[in-house]
């Protein structure tokens, strides 16, 4: 495809929960980011790839929320049992080399 | 703290007129800067960046921004708006590529 995709583009759980959103990343981009976006917190960085290593992964709120890239492509950011708080608009990211220059449309999470 | 502020949550402007959104910065040093729009529907656009050298950055759809060390400032600015720039504008700064600070969003509204 032309631009960054994620799927699901709506995602309804209950607390508690595992979930996944998977992303995919603009054929040969090596960098990928997962950012967020909540109406109370704004744009908050999560984790960075550089191809299928992170060297930052500061961002993840918790030891809930993982990611992994496979492949130096497609990657999954995996929140074990949600909370409400998790509720939010999850956004990824891919680039070249240098800052995120592409957003995928998002997957917009509701824990209930 | 490192931190991005816009000043202005909403800005309303005439179609035709100059557009100026504010965006101030705190970092130890010289941040990576950028804007971004998000436009209703669509994801987040990269629509500049600045990293050293020339203080007056040029980006796409007819945007630039001016880098002032002195004043902590990278603001956007536009000589004539069009209806089609009426969205969301995000400030950004980090010292990596990969973890952005953004800021809480200037709404820009543009009435014909």
């Amino acid at each position: 495809g032309a631009g960054v995709s994620q799927s699901p583009s709506n995602k309804v759980t209950e607390k508690g929960k595992d979930v996944e959103l998977r992303c995919d990343p603009i054929s040969g981009h090596t960098a990928l980011y997962w950012y967020r976006q909540s109406l109370g917190q704004g744009l908050e960085f999560l984790i960075y790839f550089q191809g299928n290593s992170a060297p930052d992964k500061s961002g993840l709120p918790s030891d809930r929320f993982s990611a992994e890239r496979t492949g130096g492509s497609v990657s999954t950011l995996t929140i074990q049992r949600t909370q409400q708080e998790d509720s939010a608009v999850y956004l990824c990211a891919s680039s070249l080399e240098d800052a995120p220059g592409y957003f995928g449309p998002g997957t917009r999470l509701t824990v209930l | 703290a490192q931190s991005v502020t816009q000043p202005d949550i909403h800005i309303t402007v005439s179609e035709g007129a100059s557009l100026e959104l504010r965006c101030n910065y705190s970092y130890g040093a010289t941040p990576y800067l950028f804007w971004y729009v998000q436009s209703p529907g669509q994801g987040l656009q990269l629509l500049l960046k600045y990293f050293s050298g020339d203080t007056l950055v040029q980006g796409i759809k007819g945007f630039e921004a001016e880098f002032k060390r002195s004043q902590s400032s990278f603001n956007l600015r536009k000589p004539s708006v069009h209806w089609s720039d009426a969205a969301e504008y995000f400030c950004a700064g980090g010292t990596s590529y990969g973890k952005l600070t953004f800021g809480q969003g200037t709404i820009l509204t543009v009435h014909p």
